[in-house]
C-alpha cells in the first residue's frame, strides 16, 4: 500500500525568506500522481501545485516550486518569498494513475506552516 | 471558475435530528467527494460519485446517506448521528474520476452533533 509521509509536524518561516517543506512517499506503482495542497485556517483547501510522475521537469508555479525526487521518492514543496497568506496547513498527497486501483488521495499528516512579520 | 459551493457554513444537531449537508459545482465536472475532516488532521475520504452514481462508499455508517440528485449537486443525509461524528464535511469535485484530474474542494460545513 501507498504510503505519504511529512516529517515535519510544524515549521515557521520570516517574511520575505524561503522555506521548504518535506514529504517522502512509498510506492511501487511508476504512474501516479503527486499535490500539494494548502488549507488556511479559513478552512478551504486549496490545491497548491501538482506533479506527474512521468514528467522529469520540477512543476512551478509562482513563488510555489518542487523538488521531484522520483528514485528517492521524495517531493518537497519550496515557497520562495513567504507572504503572511502562505500561514496554513500545508498536505501532500498521493494518487495512483492505475486505472485497476482505488485511486483515492492518500494524504499526509500535514505540516503546519507559520508566516512571522 | 473553479468553485465548489457548500451549504451549511455551521451546523449544530441533536443525535435524533435529520439533517443533510449540500454541495454544489457548476465546472461540468463528472466526479464529486464527500471527506471529513478532524481538527488537524488530513481528510478522510467518505464516498465517491462517478456519473452520478455511487462508485466508492469507504465503509461509511448507515447514518450517512449520500445523494446525487443530477451531476451539480450532491448531499449528505445525516440522521441519529454520534458526537464522534462533529468534523469538518468537505465536498470535492473533479472533471471525472480519473486520477489525472485534481480534486477542487469546496469550503467545508462545520458539523456539531449535540
Amino acid at each position: 500500500a501507498q504510503t505519504v509521509t511529512q516529517s515535519q509536524p510544524e515549521m515557521s518561516v520570516q517574511e520575505a525568506e524561503t522555506v521548504t517543506l518535506s514529504c517522502t512517499y512509498d510506492t511501487s506503482e511508476s504512474d501516479y500522481y503527486l499535490f500539494w495542497y494548502k488549507q488556511p485556517p479559513s478552512r478551504q483547501m486549496i490545491l497548491v501545485i501538482r506533479q506527474e510522475a512521468y514528467k522529469q521537469q520540477n512543476a512551478t508555479e509562482n513563488r510555489f516550486s518542487v523538488n521531484f525526487q522520483k528514485a528517492a521518492k521524495s517531493f518537497s514543496l519550496k515557497i520562495s518569498d513567504s507572504q503572511l497568506g502562505d500561514a496554513a496547513m500545508y498536505f501532500c498527497a498521493y494518487r495512483s494513475g492505475n486505472a485497476g486501483n482505488n485511486r483515492k488521495l492518500i494524504w499526509g499528516l500535514g505540516t503546519s506552516l507559520a508566516v512571522n512579520p | 471558475d473553479t468553485e465548489v459551493t457548500q451549504t451549511p457554513k455551521h451546523l449544530v444537531m441533536g443525535m435524533t435530528n435529520k439533517k443533510s449537508l449540500k454541495c454544489e459545482q457548476h465546472m461540468g465536472h463528472r466526479a464529486m467527494y464527500w471527506y471529513k475532516q478532524k481538527a488537524k488532521k488530513p481528510p478522510e475520504l467518505m464516498f465517491v460519485y462517478s456519473y452520478e452514481k455511487l462508485s466508492i462508499n469507504e465503509s461509511v455508517p448507515s447514518r450517512f446517506s449520500p445523494e446525487c440528485p443530477n451531476s451539480s449537486l450532491l448531499n449528505l443525509h445525516l440522521h441519529a448521528l454520534q458526537p464522534e461524528d462533529s468534523a469538518l464535511y468537505l465536498c470535492a469535485s473533479s472533471q471525472d474520476p480519473s486520477s489525472f484530474y485534481e480534486q477542487y474542494f469546496g469550503p467545508g460545513t462545520r458539523l456539531t452533533v449535540t
